[in-house]
């Protein structure tokens, strides 16, 4: 079945410091790719998505690219700040609304 | 434009008891998917409705079950609880399906006692 594998957190990092959290999966056909981010006490919002090959997905200064030859959609912000703490959760969808995602990685910026 | 809206926030329930939670979709969207939140299992897919009806179901016991109404909203009952039922049960709703955004809602927290 579909897969979602995450890099393992906490991921703690200084304000202004590059981020990578990577994410790749299993699935058969043709997955849309999603990052979600999760606030404390909320619920999901989506970051950004891809949904073919070679799309880059950005938003908010993240950004991640669907590389279907390494299954891999890894995401990457070049300038973190503590307002980005959160956990993010990688996902794909095959069309038929069910999201399966990873198991999150809860970031903490410190200043 | 207001957002997807779960009731209760927050739920106490002791084993063997039933719970009903409640999801109020975005104006206009007639998808609604419910997931399950926990630490040890993660984000987990319990079932999509779309139109009134059951279109995806992921794999969970019987005791899951719900229902769409002709606006929308839609509630999701789990009978007879078990202590490991304790988690949040997050809403999302979407336009029509498919690679469309799904916007999720704040939860439900539930312990079961």
């Amino acid at each position: 079945g579909d897969s979602v594998t995450q890099m393992e957190g906490p991921v703690t990092l200084s304000e202004e410091a590059f981020l990578t959290i990577n994410c790749t999966y299993t699935a058969t056909g043709y997955p849309s790719l999603f990052w979600y981010v999760q606030y404390p006490g909320e619920g999901l919002q989506l970051l950004l998505k891809a949904t073919k090959a070679d799309d880059k997905g950005s938003n908010k200064g993240f950004e991640a690219t669907y590389r279907k030859e390494t299954t891999s959609f890894h995401l990457e912000k070049g300038s973190v700040q503590v307002s980005d703490s959160a956990v993010y959760f990688c996902a794909l969808s095959r069309g038929n609304e069910k999201l399966t995602f990873g198991t999150g990685t809860r970031l903490t910026i410190i200043p | 434009k207001a957002g997807v809206t779960q009731t209760p926030r927050y739920l106490i329930k002791t084993r063997g008891q039933q719970v009903t939670l409640s999801c109020s979709p975005i104006s206009g969207h007639r998808s609604v998917s419910w997931y399950q939140q926990t630490p040890g299992q993660g984000l987990q897919f319990l079932f999509e409705y779309f139109s009134e009806t059951q279109r995806n179901k992921g794999n969970f016991p019987g005791r899951f079950s719900g229902r769409q109404f002709s606006n929308s909203r839609s509630e999701m009952n789990v009978s007879t609880l078990e202590l490991g039922d304790s988690a949040l049960y997050l809403c999302a709703s979407s336009t029509s399906g498919g690679y469309n955004e799904q916007f999720f809602g704040p939860g439900t927290r539930l312990t079961v006692l």
